[in-house]
């Protein structure tokens, strides 16, 4: 089936530096893609869609600036965490739909610790 | 998208069959009944959906009431790895690039040796 693939699934950066995750759709094209991000024991809230081409839509309350997306191609996207606190730490997880189906397929999301 | 309600948690035996119940009464004719779920550490899991009519997979049976302002998901016979949250999630199904997924706080099954 289809399989939307996460890298990496954990990382551990210093605060103050950049890290990037990369949202790949495998076996299929995803001209859309979210991203949510998940803080302990509260659910997935969207943080931005990302559009194969054009720039990205933030949700209220998410610096652009800050989360930069980038979705250069039919099957990636990337989302940069820029000058990374602490309080940035948290669970990031894309999706992406497939053409024809209407459910969503998840990736298997990026632990992200700031230290 | 209409609002659902589901209970926090809910605890089942290992081999019984686990019921988990959502309320979605302000559900429009147009909106679908979407499961997910969300093991430990991983990212949501698609389950299975519906309109109104039943549906049956391989992982669960979605049982949709004819008023549609109600519907359970059932796992037949739950195993420890079905510990998870689940979420039941009420949208406009769309098919071309689709529409992101409201997610609320779910249920918390545990599987019970």
């Amino acid at each position: 089936g289809a399989v939307v693939s996460q890298h990496p699934s954990r990382v551990i950066c210093k605060s103050g530096t950049s890290v990037k995750i990369e949202c790949r759709s495998l076996d299929f094209q995803a001209t859309t893609m979210f991203w949510y991000r998940q803080f302990p024991k509260q659910s997935l809230m969207l943080m931005a869609t990302s559009n194969e081409g054009s720039k990205a839509t933030y949700e209220q309350g998410v610096e652009k600036d800050k989360f930069l997306i980038n979705h250069a191609s039919l099957t990636l996207s990337t989302l940069t965490v820029t000058s990374a606190h602490p309080e940035d730490s948290s669970f990031y997880i894309c999706s992406a739909p497939l053409s024809g189906r209407t459910e969503a397929f998840f990736g298997q999301g990026t632990r992200l610790t700031v230290v | 998208d209409a609002k659902t309600t589901q209970p926090t948690s809910m605890d089942c035996a290992e081999g019984r069959a686990a019921n988990l119940p959502c309320n979605h009464s302000t559900i429009s004719g147009n909106e679908y009944v979407y499961w997910y779920r969300q093991i430990h550490s991983q990212g949501p899991q698609y389950i299975i959906h519906g309109l109104k009519n039943n549906e049956t997979n391989e992982m669960a049976s979605l049982i949709i009431t004819e008023d549609r302002k109600s519907s359970t998901l059932i796992l037949p016979h739950a195993t420890l790895r079905d510990t998870a949250v689940y979420y039941c999630i009420v949208r406009v199904a769309q098919r071309n690039y689709g529409q992101n997924f409201v997610f609320g706080p779910g249920t918390r099954l545990s599987v019970l040796p």
